[in-house]
């Protein structure tokens, strides 16, 4: 089956700076990348996705890119602010298999 | 649009009770309904894949006999804990997908189940 690698687990970037967060996955049928921002308590927030015919998508000062051949994704935030604090998670899907195998998370901190 | 509601947003329950949580799409109808289970600091797990009219289908491991899933409308699909534990102790967390090519999903705010 699925799975999917997260990277780093935890990020610490001042305000104003970027963050990038990189996931890979195992099985060259996934068409469908979303990712979430889970804050303490409450549900996973989809915050943008991509699907496998597109490279990049961008949305203000979030964007994602997707390299097939190399089977990995990213999440770029520019310009952070306080409030990007969270978890963030990756995740993979086929069409085949519905359900979301997601990736370990990633602990965001920006320091005012 | 795609809100997805959950209840109770928490539940404190004695042990060997039976608990139930509703998941609900609000402005849209759902084919497919997910439910996850996250412990503390950990990532989400699926738990089974919820199918209107048809039975739930589990992830290994997942006891289908204590973790029941029913799915009644295109809009409701509830997950009862039956003999709750304190090691069913966890956060449930629902999805609600409508796309049928793209698993676009949308999650609910979770149920805190505390066994004790």
């Amino acid at each position: 089956g699925e799975n999917v690698e997260q990277h780093p687990s935890t990020l610490s970037v001042q305000e104003g700076d970027s963050a990038v967060i990189k996931c890979t996955y195992s099985d060259s049928a996934s068409n469908y990348f979303p990712w979430y921002k889970q804050e303490l308590g409450k549900g996973p927030q989809l915050i943008i996705d991509i699907r496998s015919n597109v490279g990049e998508k961008k949305d203000q000062r979030i964007a994602v890119t997707l390299n097939k051949t190399a089977k990995h994704f990213s999440l770029h935030i520019t310009e952070t602010q306080p409030e990007d604090s969270a978890v963030y998670f990756c995740a993979a899907s086929t069409t085949g298999r519905r359900a979301l195998t997601f990736g370990s998370g990633t602990r965001l901190q920006v320091q005012p | 649009g795609a809100v997805v509601s959950q209840h109770p947003s928490w539940v404190i329950c004695k042990s060997g009770t039976s608990v139930k949580i509703e998941c609900r799409s609000l402005d849209f109808q759902a084919t497919t309904m997910f439910w996850y289970r996250q412990f503390p600091k950990q990532s989400l797990m699926l738990m089974a894949t919820s199918n209107e009219g048809s039975k739930a289908t589990y992830e290994q491991g997942v006891e289908k006999d204590k973790f029941l899933i029913n799915h009644a409308s295109l809009t409701l699909s509830t997950l009862t804990v039956t003999s709750a534990h304190p090691e069913d102790s966890s956060f449930y967390i629902c999805s609600a997908g409508r796309d049928l090519l793209y698993n676009e999903q949308f999650f609910g705010p979770g149920t805190r189940l505390t066994v004790l």
